[in-house]
C-alpha cells in the first residue's frame, strides 16, 4: 500500500546552523507534496509544497528537494531558530485528494 | 479571515456515550478533511467530503463513525458507542477548489474515553 516514513525520527541541531529533515515514499504515482510543521498541542501548519514536476522549490528559510529517482523528499532550514522547534511532517497526495503522512520527525534545538 | 475552526478542543466521554465533532472550514473551501491523530504519530486519513457528499471514507472504521458535510453549516465527525481506542485528537482541514492540494488544518480535537 502506499506510505511515506522518515528517515529519523529526532534530529537535535544547533542553533543557527542548517537542519535537513528527510522522507521516503513509496508512491510513484504521487504527484504533489506537502511538508507541515507541528507544535505542541496544535494543529499542522503548512510550510512549503512541491508538484513531482519540479525538483526545488525555495520559501522563506526553507527548500524543499525531491528526488523521484530515489522516491525521496528533503526540507532543509537555513540558520535554525528557537521557533522552529516542532515536529515536522511530509505528505503526499496525487491530485485533490487525501494526504498520506509520514510518522514524523522531531526537530530539537540547542542553545 | 478566519482559519479552519474545530470545536470542542477537549471532549471527555465516557464508554459508551456519543461524540459529535464540528469542523467549519475556512471561508471559500469546499473540501474538508478528516484526520485521527495518535500521540506520536503521524495523521492518518479518515474521510473526504464535499457539500453534501462524502468523496472517500477508505480511512473510516466501517461501524460506530459517521460524517457528514451539510449544505449549511459545519462538517460534523460522530462516533457512536466510543470505546477507549477511540482517545486521540481529531483534525480536520478544509481545501479550495483547485489543482493544489494545500489543506488547511485546524487545531483539533481531542477526545479521551473514560
Amino acid at each position: 500500500g502506499e506510505s511515506v516514513g522518515l528517515h529519523l525520527p529526532t534530529l537535535s541541531v544547533q542553533e543557527g546552523d542548517n537542519s535537513i529533515i528527510n522522507c521516503a515514499y513509496s508512491n510513484s504515482a504521487s504527484d504533489y507534496f506537502i511538508w507541515y510543521k507541528q507544535e505542541s498541542g496544535k494543529g499542522p501548519q503548512f510550510i512549503i509544497d512541491i508538484r513531482s514536476n519540479m525538483d526545488k522549490r525555495q520559501g522563506q528559510r526553507v527548500t524543499v528537494l525531491l528526488n523521484k529517482t530515489v522516491k525521496h523528499l528533503s526540507l532543509q532550514i537555513a540558520a535554525t531558530q528557537p521557533g522552529d522547534s516542532a515536529v515536522y511532517f511530509c505528505a503526499e497526495s496525487q491530485g485533490a485528494q487525501k494526504l498520506v503522512f509520514g510518522q514524523g520527525t522531531r526537530l530539537t534545538i540547542n542553545p | 479571515n478566519a482559519g479552519v475552526m474545530q470545536n470542542p478542543r477537549h471532549l471527555v466521554r465516557r464508554r459508551g456515550q456519543e461524540a459529535r465533532l464540528r469542523c467549519s472550514p475556512m471561508k471559500g473551501h469546499s473540501h474538508v478533511y478528516w484526520y485521527r491523530q495518535l500521540p506520536e504519530e503521524g495523521l492518518k486519513f479518515m474521510v473526504y467530503l464535499q457539500k453534501e457528499n462524502i468523496i472517500d471514507e477508505s480511512g473510516m472504521p466501517k461501524e460506530r463513525f459517521s460524517a457528514e458535510f451539510p449544505k449549511e453549516g459545519p462538517s460534523i465527525l460522530r462516533i457512536q458507542q466510543v470505546v477507549r481506542g477511540d482517545s486521540a485528537a481529531y483534525f480536520c482541514a478544509s481545501s479550495p477548489l483547485g489543482l493544489k492540494n494545500i489543506q488547511y488544518f485546524g487545531a483539533g480535537t481531542r477526545l479521551s474515553v473514560l
